[in-house]
């Protein structure tokens, strides 16, 4: 069974500091999903990353993949507050239609 | 258009009642899903439909009923509901089913059942 951790699950952290979210998976997977949702509302497809050593950027924020490590990092430059929501790191089965989240990281950035 | 719609956008419904969500999309995804999501949780994989037939049921209680009339609709009927059915309801559709390509999720459904 696919489990998917997330560290840490609550990040308080202030405006202009950087910080790293982490994805840990339990089993070989390729494609590896980052989403953020505000609360109250659906989930933003963030990053999609699908193959060993990709790395993505947008803005403040860049995910990498290691399918090797079975890690995935989510890099926050210099936050800001509109950057304050849940992110949901998602691993995908290498057969089968399944996505497995994690628990979610509750990240709040004060002025 | 990248957009997933999903009517009604709050529903409260008592135990006894019957009701249905509606999910609609029109990217031609090929692939849809009916998630589930508590407060403060991820979101539970509920149902998968490819190419308009049921491929996942994540053991769902039968109080729960999806259907798929077409390649762009996905309805989510409910009956008899208990109080702790109520949650976040989220229809996504993808590319594929292997979910090779990202899930574009709707604004989902919240449901109370009193």
């Amino acid at each position: 069974e696919l489990k998917v951790e997330q560290n840490p699950l609550f990040l308080s952290m202030q405006e202009g500091k950087n910080y790293t979210i982490y994805c840990n998976y339990s089993t070989t997977s390729d494609r590896l999903y980052w989403y953020r949702q505000d609360p109250g509302k659906s989930l933003e497809s963030l990053f999609v990353l699908l193959s060993n050593g990709a790395v993505k950027q947008e803005g403040r924020l860049m995910a990498s993949l290691d399918t090797k490590a079975r890690l995935s990092t989510l890099h926050i430059t210099a936050a800001v507050h509109d950057l304050s929501a849940t992110y949901f790191c998602a691993v995908g089965e290498t057969s089968g239609s399944r996505l497995t989240f994690g628990e979610g990281t509750q990240l709040t950035v004060n002025p | 258009d990248t957009e997933v719609t999903q009517t009604p956008k709050h529903l409260v419904m008592g135990m006894t009642n019957k009701k249905s969500l509606k999910c609609e999309q029109h990217m031609g995804h090929r692939a849809m899903y009916w998630y589930k999501q508590k407060a403060k949780k991820p979101p539970e994989l509920m149902f998968v439909y490819s190419y308009e037939k049921l491929s996942i049921n994540e053991s769902v209680p039968s109080r729960f009923s999806p259907e798929c009339p077409n390649s762009s609709l996905l309805n989510l009927h409910l009956h008899a509901l208990q109080p702790e059915d109520s949650a976040l309801y989220l229809c996504a559709s993808s590319t594929r089913q292997m979910n090779t390509g990202e899930l574009f999720f709707g604004e989902g459904s919240r449901l109370t059942v009193l």
